[in-house]
């Protein structure tokens, strides 16, 4: 069946990176965009940026410009996401969340999540 | 950036009764709307998407109706397995795709 199985929970002091991998199965991986979305503890759904796995290509939002880096291994066909200058208020759960066929030009829901790690920073 | 709002921020209904949630864009979105449903400890699952199309799986008591800024999802016949938070989400106008804070669905 189509799904995404994403790396476990870490622990990151203030200043550290993280990187949560998402690894994808049931379906062909470059056929359709990759999302990360992340949910701080109680609160709601903020979307980070996505990449086309197929051409490596980006899209950030932009309270995550110039910290976040999503690259993907097609060989194993799994996603990356890295966050960088940890703080305090990144602490949440993180998903990748499988976008539309990449002829959408990435204007589709996210029908597959995988399901989510938690990522603590903390001193 | 589109901004999303949903109302109520919670919402009690009696098993068997009807639930409407509703979601407001704060411009256009066409048709590209979609709902999710999030249950504790679990990641988003996908409802609706293009404003009334269930996804697979989804049972028929959910549907979503609207469109350009108004929105609804609707389900017919409340079960106790729908207690959840519902998510709207526009992905209309990126980026960035933006979803609503949330309503709380809860059992009267």
């Amino acid at each position: 069946q189509v799904q995404l199985v994403q790396s476990g929970a870490e622990v990151k002091k203030p200043g550290a990176s993280m990187k949560v991998s998402c690894e994808a199965s049931g379906y062909t991986f470059t056929a359709y965009y990759m999302h990360w979305v992340r949910q701080a503890p109680g609160q709601g759904l903020e979307w980070m940026g996505w990449i086309n796995p197929n051409s490596g290509v980006t899209n950030y939002a932009q309270n995550f410009q110039g910290r976040v880096t999503m690259t993907r291994d097609t060989s194993i066909a799994t996603a990356y996401m890295e966050l960088s200058n940890l703080r305090s208020d990144d602490t949440a759960v993180y998903y990748c969340a499988r976008g539309p066929p990449l002829s959408r030009v990435a204007r589709g829901a996210f029908d597959i999540w995988g399901q989510g790690t938690m990522v603590t920073v903390s001193s | 950036e589109i901004v999303m709002t949903q109302s109520p921020a919670t919402l009690s209904v009696s098993p068997g009764e009807r639930a409407t949630l509703s979601c407001r864009a704060s411009q256009s979105v066409s048709s590209n709307l979609a709902w999710y449903q999030q249950k504790p400890g679990q990641a988003p699952r996908l409802l609706i998407y293009g404003t009334s199309t269930r996804a697979t799986g989804i049972p028929a008591r959910f549907s979503g109706s609207g469109s350009g800024t108004e929105f609804t999802l609707t389900i017919s016949s409340l079960q106790s397995e729908d207690i959840a938070v519902y998510y709207c989400q526009q992905y209309n106008n990126w980026p960035p795709y933006t979803f609503g804070q949330g309503t709380r669905l809860e059992i009267k």
